[in-house]
C-alpha cells in the first residue's frame, strides 16, 4: 500500500515564475492538505481539499491556489514566485482526522 | 501569541533516560492533538494521537492531555540515539485546521 507521494522532489525556479506541485494521497484517503515549512519552523497550513472543493484555507495570499481531482490527487500552484516562497512544501492526506505526510517538495526560488 | 507553543530546545537527553516534551495551545475549543517526529531533511511522521484527557501509551511513547490547562505533553522512555529528531506538536483547532508548533529538537547522547 503506497503512502502519500509527491512530485517533484526538488525544484529550482526564479522570481516571478509559476510552479505546480503534485500529490497523490494514501489509498483510501479522501482529504488532502498542503503545508509550507520554512527552515526551523513548523508546517504552516495553506489549504485543504475535500470532494474537489477547498474546505479550509490558511493565511496565504491568492498567489497560492490548488485543485483536487476526482481520484483525490491534488495540485498546488504558486504564481509570481518570491524569494520568500523557498521552503519545503508538504502534502498530507487524511481519513478520520489523522494526517499522514508525503516526502515533500523542496522549492528554491532564486 | 502563537496558537501552538513548544520549547525549541535542543533538549539533551542521556541514552536510556526519559525525554519530556511540552506543548501549550491557545484555542480552548481544540479537540484533537497529535505528536509528529521529523528527522532532518525528512517529512513529519505521525507518532501519537490523543483526544481525551489523561494518558495514552504506545510502546516507549506516552502522550498526556490536560484540556483545562490547554497542555499536551509527550514522554519518550528509554531514549535511544535514533530518537534524536525534532518533535512537532499539532492541534486541530475549533475551525478544523491543523496548527503546528515550531517543534522541539531532541538530542539523545550515548
Amino acid at each position: 500500500d503506497a503512502g502519500v507521494t509527491q512530485s517533484p522532489t526538488h525544484l529550482i525556479k526564479t522570481r516571478g515564475q509559476q510552479v505546480t506541485l503534485r500529490c497523490s494521497p494514501k489509498s483510501g484517503h479522501d482529504t488532502v492538505s498542503w503545508y509550507q515549512q520554512a527552515l526551523g519552523q513548523g508546517p504552516q497550513f495553506i489549504f485543504q481539499y475535500y470532494e474537489e472543493e477547498e474546505r479550509q484555507r490558511g493565511n496565504f495570499p491568492d498567489r497560492f491556489s490548488g485543485h483536487q481531482f476526482p481520484n483525490y490527487s491534488s495540485e498546488l500552484n504558486v504564481n509570481a514566485l518570491l524569494l520568500g516562497d523557498s521552503a519545503l512544501y508538504l502534502c498530507a492526506s487524511s481519513f478520520n482526522n489523522e494526517q499522514f505526510f508525503g516526502p515533500g517538495t523542496r522549492l528554491t526560488v532564486l | 501569541q502563537k496558537e501552538v507553543e513548544q520549547n525549541s530546545g535542543p533538549l539533551s537527553v542521556p541514552e536510556g533516560a526519559i525525554a519530556s516534551l511540552n506543548c501549550t495551545y491557545s484555542d480552548r475549543g481544540s479537540q484533537s492533538f497529535f505528536w509528529y517526529r521529523q528527522y532532518s531533511g525528512k517529512s513529519p511522521e505521525l507518532i501519537m494521537s490523543i483526544y481525551s484527557n489523561g494518558d495514552k501509551e504506545d510502546g516507549r511513547f506516552t502522550a498526556q492531555l490536560n484540556k483545562a490547562s490547554q497542555y499536551v505533553s509527550l514522554l519518550i522512555r528509554d531514549s535511544q540515539p535514533s530518537d534524536s529528531a525534532t518533535y512537532l506538536c499539532a492541534v486541530v483547532d475549533s475551525w478544523g485546521k491543523f496548527q503546528f508548533g515550531a517543534g522541539t529538537q531532541v538530542v539523545v547522547t550515548p
